[in-house]
């Protein structure tokens, strides 16, 4: 099936630093999620993203719904330990709410 | 809110053995229940569309026959792997959707299935 692009696929960083992952798609969606997924458990919805140019935040995370809707980015400020694991991208194109998943961005952070 | 639970969480089966998977929304009725499969270190792949009282509608390459999904109530789906043979070992997820006044979905912690 479709998968979104995501970049980067992995991310090496420091306790602290701060971190951007994006997702481009060539469909047009009509919301944008970002789940974080920790090993063998099921992915949690981070933020949800519903109209074009919507920058929301989730105490560290802050992502955007890009304009042209083809894409958006999601940041964590300060990094800690916790934040390690997958973090994927979704699209709703609005059919059936069917979504289409990113190739996912693993985080490792170091102390 | 929005607690979507599955059992079992794992699973070993002998090759040739049938397996249910059940998803249940804990807190709010699901109009829809979607099932992935994730193998190793690789995104989520929609297997199958639920809703409730109607047939499910299968993505590409997905067999129905294979892979049987019954949706009897508004809290309750399942996934039965029939006659299932060591290719089917994955990681099972379901989410569910149709919570009022969200379009988002919710998933459940996935279900191992390894088949011998």
């Amino acid at each position: 099936g479709q998968q979104l692009n995501q970049s980067p696929q992995s991310m090496f960083i420091q306790e602290g630093e701060d971190v951007s992952m994006n997702c481009t798609s060539s469909s047009i969606f009509n919301t944008w999620l970002w789940y974080k997924q920790d090993p063998g458990e099921g992915p949690v919805l981070l933020i949800a993203l519903y109209k074009a140019g919507e920058l929301t935040s989730n105490g560290r995370l802050t992502a955007q719904f890009g304009i042209t809707r083809k894409d958006s980015f999601l940041n964590i400020s300060a990094s800690i330990p916790s934040d390690v694991g997958i973090y994927f991208c979704a699209g709703d194109s609005g059919t059936a709410s069917k979504l289409t998943f990113g190739t996912g961005t693993r985080l490792q952070v170091t102390l | 809110g929005a607690v979507v639970s599955q059992h079992p969480s794992r699973v070993i089966c002998k090759s040739g053995t049938s397996v249910k998977i059940e998803c249940r929304s804990l807190d709010f009725q699901a109009t829809t229940m979607f099932w992935y499969r994730q193998f190793p270190k690789k995104s989520l792949m929609l297997m199958a569309t639920s809703n409730e009282g109607s047939k499910a509608t299968y993505e590409q390459g997905v067999e129905k026959d294979k892979f049987l999904i019954n949706h009897a109530s508004l809290t309750l789906s399942t996934l039965t792997v029939t006659s299932a043979h060591p290719e089917d070992s994955s990681f099972y997820i379901c989410s569910a959707g149709g919570l009022a006044g969200s379009d988002t979905q919710y998933f459940g912690p996935g279900t191992r299935l390894t088949v011998l």
